[in-house]
């Protein structure tokens, strides 16, 4: 069975503090892909970024880094320098190379305080 | 700005009422999907269609129908729903549904709908 957890239901930071978002997930595919979404207070969700599971590095985009541990089956989000544009809802999701659904986690509102 | 939209954004509706949820995406994808997101509640998986086939149904009541015309196009049927559909109901669509492939799938902004 696939299963994604994001234990952190609700998290409140102030401007310009450093926030991650925990996801972890359950697959037993070998091949598989990992999201996060962003869902602001508008309602559409917004995708973030896509990694396959042979590539573990790292990655960077602005104040956005993921940290993609395979041993432990996390995919964590951090924020740099939070903005109080980045409040929203977001979700960590997984899909198997099987092909299929998206499975989701059941998010994480973030709430980012001038 | 994502290429996917929806009509209407919000939506009041009685239960004894018929109505329709359209979806489109000018994206060129092969699939789009129908979600359901209740308050508090993780999203839902209603239905996917892969090149106009239905290609899932996640044990939906039968209130809700949906209809897939052509690969742009999307509809969501209702009739006589109960106060517990109120929910946002979000449209997504990818490039594919199959396996061998990775795809990210792009959402509309949602139709809010409402049951009094």
């Amino acid at each position: 069975a696939q299963k994604v957890t994001q234990a952190q239901t609700e998290i409140s930071v102030v401007e310009k503090e450093d926030v991650t978002l925990d996801c972890v997930y359950e697959t037993r595919d070998t091949t598989y892909y990992l999201f996060w979404y962003k869902q602001p207070p508008s309602g559409e969700l917004v995708f973030l970024i896509r990694r396959n599971s042979f590539d573990e590095q790292n990655e960077i985009s602005g104040r956005y880094s993921w940290n993609f541990q395979k041993s432990t089956s996390s995919f964590n989000f951090t924020i740099t320098a939070s903005q109080v544009v980045d409040s929203a809802v977001y979700f960590c999701a997984l899909r198997s190379n099987q092909g299929g659904k998206l499975i989701f986690g059941q998010g994480t509102e973030l709430s980012v305080k001038p | 700005e994502t290429g996917v939209t929806q009509t209407p954004r919000h939506l009041v509706m009685g239960m004894t009422n018929k109505k329709s949820l359209k979806c489109e995406q000018h994206l060129g994808h092969n699939a789009m999907y129908w979600y359901k997101q209740s308050a508090k509640k993780p999203l839902e998986l209603m239905f996917v269609y892969s090149l106009e086939e239905r290609v899932e149904n996640n044990s939906v009541p039968s209130r809700f129908s949906p209809e897939c015309p052509n690969s742009s196009h999307l509809f969501l049927h209702l009739h006589t729903l109960q106060p517990e559909d109120s929910a946002l109901y979000l449209c997504a669509s990818s490039r594919t549904f199959g396996g061998g492939s990775f795809y990210e799938q792009y959402f509309g902004p949602g139709t809010r709908l409402t049951v009094t």
